[in-house]
């Protein structure tokens, strides 16, 4: 098992439509959680940090959820420039070492 | 500008020929590290530095070689580079130890390892 797994994608997702994706990662012991996004083939950039009480950035709002093991993010109203890939990162107990999943594309059509 | 750079952009390159990956931050940041970037495997981190003449392995050090001797430089080493090692490379920077901190990436380098 992979210690942090998302669904790929595509999500195909109407403009002005919510979306919604998990990550799911297997150290229990993990203890930082972030959301970054990925334009196609460039340097990540973060797009927030999760915290414990789920925290909301404008159109954005993430979850986690530590008796499943899962982080969430949400996107409401869709826009095209939202089209990207959102890698989900994890902080491991150990605490040098940060562990990308594989990232979500997202891809948002008029 | 508070930025993390490296070099060269592009490479394509032999087998066999040593090459090195430079990058530079200019935020003063204690953390850095290596990650490659494949179709399907995500980003996985290559070594990680906490600090000057500090570093350590990560997922795939296999290959590759690092250095830290100054806080702002952590360039990458490939000291006989093989056709797997073909990939799309990022260095990042953090201001904290143990990278709990915002990572800030480089723009990347393509090589291709003919």
């Amino acid at each position: 098992r992979k210690e942090v797994e998302q669904d790929p994608g595509p999500f195909n997702v109407p403009e002005g439509a919510t979306v919604a994706f998990n990550c799911t990662y297997s150290n229990s012991a993990s203890q930082s959680f972030f959301w970054y996004r990925q334009d196609c083939r460039k340097e990540p950039k973060l797009l927030m940090s999760v915290y414990s009480s789920g925290n909301e950035d404008g159109r954005f709002t993430a979850q986690l959820n530590r008796a499943s093991q899962y982080i969430s993010l949400l996107i409401r109203d869709s826009k095209l420039s939202d089209s990207a890939t959102y890698l989900c990162v994890v902080n491991t107990a150990a605490g040098n070492k940060l562990t990308f999943g594989g990232g979500t594309r997202v891809l948002v059509k008029p | 500008e508070a930025q993390v750079t490296q070099n060269p952009r592009y490479l394509i390159t032999v087998t066999g020929k040593k090459l090195t990956v430079t990058c530079s931050q200019n935020m003063n940041h204690e953390y850095m590290s290596w990650y490659r970037q494949d179709p399907g495997l995500g980003l996985r981190q290559i070594y990680y530095s906490m600090n000057v003449e500090v570093t350590d392995k990560g997922d795939v050090p296999e290959g590759y070689k690092v250095s830290r001797k100054e806080k702002r430089n952590f360039p990458l080493i490939l000291e006989s580079p093989s056709p797997n090692q073909t990939s799309l490379y990022f260095c990042a920077s953090s201001l904290r130890r143990g990278g709990t901190d915002t990572q800030y990436f480089g723009p990347g380098t393509r090589l291709t390892v003919l």
